[in-house]
């Protein structure tokens, strides 16, 4: 158990709706980073949060949007679906930046989002 | 192009078999390079992390190496076992973000 926690593990919606997915970070950990995996594909960075501020940006569409609460916990909230966006969704986080030495990330067990 | 390219793109060994995972990244400056072990369906799991001062780094029967000069890392499985059927992923860090190799698939037969 890597202590990152996200809901729902699974979840199955229609084309052109909306959802949200949820991370809880790590105890003590700052950042939140959410990951998009493709089927067999590998790890799409979407966006990073560092204690309720946004701090990078990878290929994240403009139908996708996130945020961090004060509570450190992170939503991503996906809208007008297509089929496309069906993946794996990923939460990973960690004390500081991962650019610092030895800062450890750690991922939760990840939302499969199907989308039909 | 991807800035982290993993080599090869799967593998299938027999168990009791060593075997070697390549990756090639041209991000820079960086601050680490991890390598991951991702089951399937499953979130990844870090195996090593190594500073661009380090050569080696041992996790059991996982050794990964780096040379900062050539930009290469490689990850060394010892006597694998069927448990070991996994995707590794190599992951280089930068400032802000990590930059992930889309992985190498390993299958490990009986």
């Amino acid at each position: 158990d890597s202590g990152v926690t996200q809901t729902p593990k699974h979840l199955i919606t229609a084309t052109g709706q909306r959802v949200t997915l949820r991370c809880s970070p790590r105890s003590g950990d700052l950042s939140v980073y959410w990951y998009q995996q493709s089927l067999d594909q590998g790890l799409q960075f979407l966006i990073q949060y560092y204690n309720g501020e946004e701090r990078a940006k990878g290929n994240i569409l403009e139908r996708f949007s996130a945020q961090q609460f004060p509570d450190l916990h992170s939503e991503l909230n996906l809208s007008s679906l297509e089929l496309g966006d069906s993946a794996l969704y990923f939460c990973a986080s960690s004390v500081g930046m991962t650019g610092g030495v030895n800062t450890e990330a750690f991922f939760g067990q990840g939302t499969r989002l199907t989308v039909v | 192009k991807n800035q982290v390219e993993q080599s090869p793109q799967s593998l299938i060994i027999l168990e009791g078999k060593n075997c070697t995972l390549q990756c090639n990244y041209t991000v820079s400056p960086f601050s680490n390079l991890r390598w991951y072990k991702q089951d399937t369906g499953r979130g990844p799991v870090s195996l090593t992390i190594m500073t661009f001062s380090e050569n080696t780094k041992s996790n059991g029967r996982y050794t990964a190496t780096l040379d900062a000069d050539t930009k290469q890392s490689s990850l060394h499985i010892t006597a694998s076992q069927l448990s070991d059927s996994a995707s590794y992923i190599c992951v280089v860090s930068v400032v802000l973000d990590m930059r992930f190799g889309a992985g190498t698939r390993l299958t490990v037969k009986p």
